[in-house]
């Protein structure tokens, strides 16, 4: 597709339960990114992949987030065992990746609560 | 470390006023992109500009335009004339320039525009 889809748009979980978020990156991109903004203005990296390898992890909270992008298939995030701190909305981006540095296109985000 | 400034959290404005919003920036590196992107109400990121650190040319897009001075490590954006449309957090962003083709961004913290009628 032209843009990044992200499900679901909203997402309530009360804590210790999972979640998993997922991402359709624009066909042809070869880089995924998470992010997470917490309290509406501050960004964190998470993960990065290229094509379905791991890029750059250093973002990640290693005990309870995992993340994948398999072929054929949209990338996802999972959160095993919520806190209230990992409420927040997740945003993936995907870049072309060739040639020149290129921007990365965001979607529109999911919005995770976690009561 | 890269890092990412934007002293100004808020700012309002009168519709028409033209204003100018901060970024300022840290990095070791040679090599690296500068961006800005706009994030309305309704939460969506929208891309405004990307700048790669060789090219310090101004840059004017319709009522917006770019300031980017490595001197002072500042990639500053100024909106003439500002519209209510506007109104949104605006945020400036530095790329990873480790990874060249899909370096992360490191944003900074946003600022709020707001402009009034």
């Amino acid at each position: 597709g032209e843009e990044v889809a992200q499900t679901p748009k909203h997402l309530v979980r009360g804590e210790g339960q999972k979640a998993k978020l997922y991402c359709a990156p624009i066909k042809g991109h070869s880089y995924v990114f998470w992010y997470q903004q917490v309290l509406k203005n501050e960004f964190k990296f998470l993960i990065s992949f290229q094509n379905e390898n791991v890029f750059d992890e250093t973002g990640m909270p290693k005990e309870r987030f995992s993340a994948k992008c398999l072929p054929n298939s949209p990338c996802s995030l999972e959160i095993q065992a919520t806190k209230l701190e990992d409420s927040a909305v997740y945003f993936c981006a995907s870049s072309p990746g060739e040639g020149v540095y290129n921007e990365q296109f965001f979607g529109p985000g999911t919005r995770l609560t976690v009561l | 470390a890269q890092k990412v400034t934007q002293a100004q959290t808020e700012i309002s404005v009168v519709e028409k006023e033209d204003v100018t919003l901060d970024c300022v920036y840290e990095t070791r590196d040679t090599t690296y992109y500068l961006f800005w992107y706009k994030q309305p109400p309704s939460g969506e990121l929208v891309f405004l500009i990307r700048r790669n650190s060789f090219d310090e040319q101004n840059e004017i897009s319709g009522r917006y335009s770019w300031n980017f001075q490595k001197s002072t490590s500042s990639f500053n954006f100024t909106i003439t004339a500002s519209q209510v449309v506007d109104s949104a957090v605006y945020f400036c962003a530095l790329s990873d320039p480790i990874y060249n083709q899909g370096g992360k961004l490191i944003f900074g913290q946003g600022t709020e525009l707001s402009v009034k009628p």
